[in-house]
């Protein structure tokens, strides 16, 4: 019954591959985003998604792109990786924004590794 | 400078109480939110407060917000060793997405 979970939990892939991450919540929320979190634990926001629309794309490269098939449903795509593109990358979905109070739930995140 | 500062290392003995503080600069913050994060997790909701709000007490959690210095602390008594965790600030104001502290990494000595 988990609530925001994120595939894969590690993926490990060369420079110049292409690879997605797939996030799904059964929470019943709005809204979806996409966190990158760096060695250091700076955690960043880069997409927002609310009921399937594009909402947020903060300065991301756009080799970066998120599809949202269902308002379940975030995936993160990911072309010709780059080892800068090495981090934890967060799913999170919340209660549409403005609602009072709307704190995230986050998956458990997919450690990427690019060599 | 950054939105949502904090300090990165808190080191405390089991037992004791721990103090984790936070700055932000966006004056229109409506809540402000403190997140657990264990090794190899996600982020999990700690407790909220509301800017109206300058204590909110909850268990072992007590959050104090001063909204004139911009200033919000979490502290944690009776301190366990599973306490051991980053905590991450963060505050929503007027675009109600929330904006991230680097996370404080507590450290609790048995």
């Amino acid at each position: 019954d988990t609530a925001v979970s994120q595939t894969p939990k590690y993926l490990v892939t060369q420079m110049g591959n292409d690879k997605s991450i797939k996030c799904e919540q059964n929470l019943g929320h709005d809204t979806m985003y996409w966190y990158k979190q760096d060695s250091k634990k700076f955690l960043k926001i880069m997409f927002s998604y609310n009921n399937k629309e594009l909402i947020i794309n903060e300065t991301v490269p756009n080799r970066f792109s998120p599809k949202s098939p269902d308002k379940a449903h975030l995936n993160l795509h990911i072309n010709s990786l780059e080892l800068g593109d090495s981090a934890v990358y967060f799913c999170a979905s919340s209660q549409p924004l403005g609602d009072t109070n709307s704190p995230l739930h986050f998956g458990n995140g997919t450690r990427l590794t690019v060599t | 400078g950054e939105d949502v500062e904090q300090s990165l290392f808190l080191s405390v003995r089991e037992g004791d109480s721990s103090v984790i503080n936070c700055t932000y600069t966006d004056s229109s913050s409506t809540y402000l939110y403190w997140y657990k994060q264990e090794p190899g997790a996600g982020l999990q909701l700690l407790t909220y407060i509301f800017s109206n709000m300058d204590m909110k007490q909850d268990q072992r959690l007590t959050v104090l917000l001063n909204k004139k210095d911009k200033h919000l602390s979490l502290r944690i008594a009776d301190t366990q060793t599973g306490d051991s965790a980053i905590y991450f600030c963060a505050e929503a104001g007027g675009s109600y997405i929330p904006t991230f502290g680097r996370g404080t990494s507590l450290i609790v000595h048995p």
